[in-house]
């Protein structure tokens, strides 16, 4: 079945610790995208790649990082330099330049301790 | 102005009724509009693209009104399953990102 997962499901992380979440795809999407949810609140973008080995960021990229080695596969860091890092976090997937919506993965919840 | 804007809701009504939501959006050039769906901590999962012409599906209606910039959803015979966060999207003219609203939270009550 073609899909978007995302690993963990559940991450705590302590203070000044790095952390990576996963997301990979098999939709054979150019297109890829990180968002933050808050808890009642809608999504906001973090960052987006329209093809491998390029990014860009989105409305709150800082304290983040990102990278697109594969098509398949695009991974965050949250970093230390992220303050509240605490949110529900969204990975999607979509065809650039047509139509075509965008599909998510399930999701991973950040926790600090 | 936000881009795009929806009825802040809770929407709380009775199994059976009828319920509307409304979407604004501020972009004139944006080209593909949807509805998703999202339950309580859960991913959004797309309910159905909205299209010119308006389009149905189901117990579901979508119009889009492009000179008003206007996108509205219609659930006719309200499930109780049909409790959740409705978002309302807008891809913008280049195809490249999509810009949700805040949601609207409905609650079907038995």
């Amino acid at each position: 079945d073609g899909g978007i997962t995302q690993s963990p499901k559940y991450l705590f992380r302590k203070e000044g610790q790095n952390v990576t979440l996963s997301c990979e795809q098999n939709l054979n999407h150019d297109a890829m995208y990180w968002y933050r949810q808050d808890p009642g609140q809608g999504l906001r973008l973090i960052y987006y790649s329209q093809i491998v080995n390029d990014f860009q960021k989105g409305d709150i990229a800082e304290g983040y990082s990102v990278s697109r080695e594969k098509k398949e596969s695009f991974p965050l860091t949250v970093t230390s330099a992220q303050k509240n890092p605490t949110a529900f976090y969204l990975c999607a997937s979509s065809i650039p330049g047509t139509q075509e919506t965008q599909y998510f993965g399930p999701g991973t919840r950040l926790l600090v301790l | 102005r936000k881009e795009v804007e929806q009825d802040p809701g809770p929407f709380n009504v009775p199994e059976g009724a009828t319920v509307a939501f409304n979407c604004t959006y501020s972009n004139s050039a944006s080209q593909s509009f949807f509805w998703y769906r999202q339950d309580c901590r859960k991913e959004p999962k797309l309910l159905m693209s909205v299209y010119s012409s308006g389009n149905e599906d189901g117990r579901f209606t979508a119009q889009l009104n492009r000179a008003s910039q206007y996108i509205s959803l219609l659930i006719r015979d309200s499930k109780l399953s049909d409790s959740a966060t409705y978002l309302c999207v807008v891809r913008d003219n280049y195809g490249q990102n999509f810009v949700f609203g805040p949601g609207t939270r409905l609650s079907v009550l038995p």
